[in-house]
């Protein structure tokens, strides 16, 4: 059983917020990673860290931005929210190639 | 580039059908393989994967994927389909290599079952 955690489930907020997305994961993972995925689309990296203090961009631009301060813990902020930002962001871990564990999403509603 | 194609969007079958899901892939090296399973509001659910030796999988919920070199492609099957699988279904492939660590998904392929 997966033990990766997002929070909260379901977020609505207004045009100008400044917001945090929790992601934590207990397997000791060094690599972790933020998708985007909008409804019916395939999912897009956003942000990947391969371990403490180590962030990059991933393939899709995204103005939101991470920090890695704890090998368990991912944060995802966005300064300014828009209506843009409007999307479902889910979080991964892995150790090795064996393929990521997903938490179950945060999806984000910008008003 | 890797990427990922799944040619259906769409698919549905009767419960207790057999179920195919196509996935090609492109790929310069030998590919790591996946599939994922997404059910409504949820996240992704690791369903099997390839590396390497026996090129037909078996994974978890009764699913398997044959890997075909000479085809580029790693489709998913299941002998007999159940309510429950109905689902949002991803392919990927990982992208490793030194300190890379990533996982390129094709755009899904949603499955629909008819009682």
């Amino acid at each position: 059983e997966a033990d990766i955690y997002q929070t909260p489930r379901y977020l609505v907020i207004g045009t100008g917020k400044k917001i945090t997305l929790e992601c934590s994961q207990t397997m000791g993972h060094d690599k972790m990673y933020w998708y985007q995925q909008d409804p019916g689309m395939e999912l897009h990296l956003i942000h990947y860290s391969y371990g403490v203090n180590s962030t990059e961009k991933g393939d899709l631009s995204s103005e939101s931005t991470v920090s890695r301060i704890r090998t368990e813990h991912f944060p995802l902020t966005l300064e300014s929210a828009r209506p843009s930002h409007t999307s479902q962001y889910l979080c991964a871990s892995s150790d090795q190639p064996g393929g990521a564990f997903f938490g179950q999403g945060t999806r984000l509603t910008v008003v | 580039a890797q990427s990922v194609t799944q040619p259906d969007i769409h698919i549905t079958v009767s419960e207790g059908a057999s179920l195919e899901l196509r996935c090609n892939y492109s790929y310069g090296a030998t590919p790591y393989l996946f599939w994922y399973v997404q059910s409504p509001g949820q996240g992704l659910q690791l369903l099997l994967k390839y590396f390497s030796g026996d090129t037909l999988v078996q994974g978890i919920k009764g699913f398997e994927a044959e890997f075909k070199r000479s085809q580029s492609s790693f489709n998913l099957r299941k002998p007999s389909v159940h309510w429950s699988d109905a689902a949002e279904y991803f392919c990927a492939v990982g992208q490793f290599g030194g300190a890379t660590n990533k996982l390129i998904f094709g755009t899904g392929t949603l499955l629909a079952v008819q009682p």
